[in-house]
């Protein structure tokens, strides 16, 4: 089955800035989705369409894509950016399906 | 306004069904299409299928094929997802998730998801 490989986790100090990765044959096909969920929380879209950012999102908050690879960046780390983020996109290779990434928990230091 | 309120905590016994409920308020529901995602303890989130509240269509995810039914009451503007002979390891959090892509204008929909109800924890156990 498709999979969507983030790396577990990542640490920044605040106001620095955190890159996470997501990689996926299928991402020079398919968009990708940026998710993130704080403990006890649903998760929540900060990035759409590979860069898009929904209104209510931080600019601070921003997207790219190359390849195989999709990268969420946080410019300017705060402390509430602490959480789980998961990558998402669609595995378009048989009957449409949906994936998620494996997940990375931002650490702010 | 624009939310998604799902039903009450479950506890099941092994090979018991489960039904959730996610009822929508604050925009057309028959608009979007819904998702449903679970997540265990301390995991990930994993995709389960999608259901056209529309049309009825839905589509599962290949690994609840034949366990998984998702339906709705366009009368309540409720989504509902069923999951049949329960495990432990069905033991999650199970979210109704909104998908932007409009029906019937979008013959499919854009995979991803604006806005989640909070979740339904579903406990498997003996």
């Amino acid at each position: 089955s498709y999979e969507l490989t983030q790396p577990p986790s990542v640490s920044v100090s605040p106001g620095q800035t955190a890159r996470i990765t997501c990689s996926g044959d299928a991402l020079p096909k398919q968009y990708a989705y940026w998710y993130q969920q704080k403990p006890g929380q649903a998760p929540v879209l900060v990035i759409y369409k590979d860069s898009e950012r929904p209104s209510g999102i931080p600019e601070r908050f921003s997207g790219s894509s190359s390849g195989t690879t999709v990268t969420l960046t946080i410019s300017g780390v705060q402390a509430e950016d602490e959480a789980d983020y998961y990558c998402q996109s669609a595995d378009s290779s048989g009957t449409y399906q949906g994936v998620f990434g494996t997940g990375t928990k931002v650490t702010v230091l | 306004q624009v939310q998604l309120v799902q039903s009450g905590a479950e506890v099941k016994k092994p090979g018991a069904s489960v039904k959730v409920s996610c009822k929508a308020s604050g925009y057309t529901f028959t608009g979007y299409y819904m998702h449903w995602v679970r997540q265990a303890p301390g995991q990930g989130l994993e995709w389960m299928g999608w259901i056209n509240p529309n049309s009825g269509g839905t589509n599962y995810a290949q690994k609840f094929q034949g366990r998984v039914t998702m339906t709705r009451d366009t009368s309540i503007s409720t989504a509902y997802m069923e999951l049949s002979r329960l495990r432990s390891d069905d033991t999650a959090v199970y979210y109704c998730a909104r998908d932007p892509a409009t029906t019937p204008y979008s013959s499919s929909p854009y995979w991803y998801f604006d806005l989640w109800g909070r979740g339904t924890l579903v406990t498997v156990s003996s």
